[in-house]
């Protein structure tokens, strides 16, 4: 089956900054690259989201990138606030969504 | 668009009672469902699928004679822990999707249990 890595599992960054957050996958036919946003005690919520016949995709201060070759893709968040800070999730899908371990995001004011 | 409900949002039982958790899409058909289970600080793991009018197919390790998950309709699924023990107390949340062409699946807010 499928198998996501993500990395790394905490990042802390300073108001402004931009964040970066890498994830690998196992199944070559994988073909839909979401990543979520999950704040304490709520459901994961779509941010973004890539399929495989495109290489990169943005949306405001929100980038995704996907290299199929490598098998890894990564979520850019440019101009970070301190709203920002939470769980965030990649996952990889071929019918069905594996997930990513989780980064803890944390932009401090 | 693509709302996704919860109820209850927590719930709190005795060992060896039984507990019902509803999914419903709210401004759209859902024929396939999801359900996921989350414990604490840990990625979401995913228990079945769910398609209207079909039984669930449950993942590897997963009891589907504990986890009973009824999809009656276009816009709700079902998920009833049976007999529950407190390994059973996670967050539980369910997604939708929105076609059967479309991978995009969107999430409720989930619902923590917590068996005493």
């Amino acid at each position: 089956g499928e198998n996501v890595e993500q990395h790394p599992s905490t990042l802390s960054v300073q108001e402004g900054d931009s964040a970066v957050i890498k994830c690998t996958y196992s199944d070559s036919a994988s073909n839909y690259f979401p990543w979520y946003k999950q704040e304490l005690g709520k459901g994961p919520q779509l941010i973004i989201d890539i399929r495989s016949n495109v290489g990169e995709k943005k949306d405001q201060r929100i980038a995704v990138t996907l290299n199929k070759t490598a098998k890894h893709f990564s979520l850019h968040i440019t101009e970070t606030q301190p709203e920002d800070s939470a769980v965030y999730f990649c996952a990889a899908s071929y019918g069905k969504l594996t997930f990513g371990q989780g980064t803890i995001l944390t932009v401090h004011p | 668009g693509a709302v996704v409900s919860q109820h209850p949002s927590w719930v709190i039982c005795k060992s060896g009672t039984s507990v019902k958790i509803e999914c419903r899409s709210l401004d759209f058909q859902a024929t396939t469902m999801f359900w996921y289970r989350q414990f604490p600080k840990q990625s979401l793991m995913l228990m079945a699928t769910s398609n209207e009018g079909s039984k669930a197919t449950y993942e590897q390790g997963v009891e589907k004679d504990k986890f009973l998950i009824n999809h009656a309709s276009l816009t709700l699924s079902t998920l009833t822990v049976t007999s529950a023990h407190p390994e059973d107390s996670s967050f539980y949340i369910c997604s939708a999707r929105t076609g059967a062409s479309t991978d995009t699946q969107y999430f409720g807010p989930g619902t923590r249990l917590t068996v005493l």
